[in-house]
């Protein structure tokens, strides 16, 4: 049974682009939630999903948006890049509604130049 | 606003002693608190998770404890192997349906010394 897959594993942009990262969830699993992880601290939450509906939002501008799709799988849409975007983008799937018991993805690399 | 701070940033213990890391948290609101488990490169996997109506967890090496009126919450590994040799993040969570969110602290880099 596949895990949380990621797509892509790494990415170089430049400053002002925008940038889409894709996951697909666990099977079953309906939920989907996006972190932040940069170097040397813990994932910090952007968004979490159920049933196609954002039911969390994390300290992040407007400039960072998601869905997620009938089939589960989500994108996590970040405009006008800027430097202090560069982090790696994890994506989580659980279960149930709430944030317990994620299960993650390798997450996508990006590097903003 | 919300915060989860996790002590210490580094650890190294002799190989077979015991490994302690303290978390504590803001938001009273949070019930839920999981252990997460990042080795090199690797995703975060979680290892232990305890909710707020329990004061204490234990699966084999791994215990977690709770103290809800201080808002303090502690993993507790026995017997480490150079495999416990890793990066781990606490995190606390309100965990009910609407405006769900979830804090992690900043991770405590776990090294087992041989």
């Amino acid at each position: 049974d596949a895990g949380v897959t990621q797509s892509p594993t790494h990415l170089i942009k430049t400053r002002g682009q925008h940038v889409t990262l894709r996951c697909s969830p666990i099977s079953g699993h309906k939920s989907v939630s996006w972190y932040q992880q940069v170097l040397g601290q813990g994932p910090q939450f952007i968004f979490q999903y159920y049933e196609k509906e954002e039911r969390g939002r994390g300290n992040f501008p407007d400039r960072f948006s998601a869905r997620q799709f009938p089939n589960y799988s989500s994108e996590l849409n970040v405009n006008a890049l800027l430097l202090g975007d560069s982090a790696l983008y994890l994506c989580a799937s659980s279960l149930a509604e709430l944030n317990e018991k994620l299960f993650f993805g390798s997450g996508t690399q990006l590097s903003v130049l | 606003g919300e915060n989860v701070e996790q002590h210490p940033s580094t650890l190294s213990v002799q190989e077979g002693d015991s490994a302690v890391i303290k978390c504590t948290y803001s938001d009273s609101a949070s019930n839920y608190f999981p252990w997460y488990k990042q080795e090199l490169g690797k995703r975060p996997q979680l290892i232990i998770d305890i909710r707020s109506n329990v004061g204490e967890k234990k699966d084999q090496r791994i215990a977690v404890t709770l103290n809800k009126t201080a808002k303090h919450f502690s993993l507790h590994i026995t017997e480490t192997q150079p495999e416990d040799s890793a990066v781990y993040f606490c995190a606390a969570s309100p965990s009910y349906s609407s405006a769900s969110k979830i804090i992690f602290g900043s991770g405590t880099r776990l090294s087992i010394r041989p």
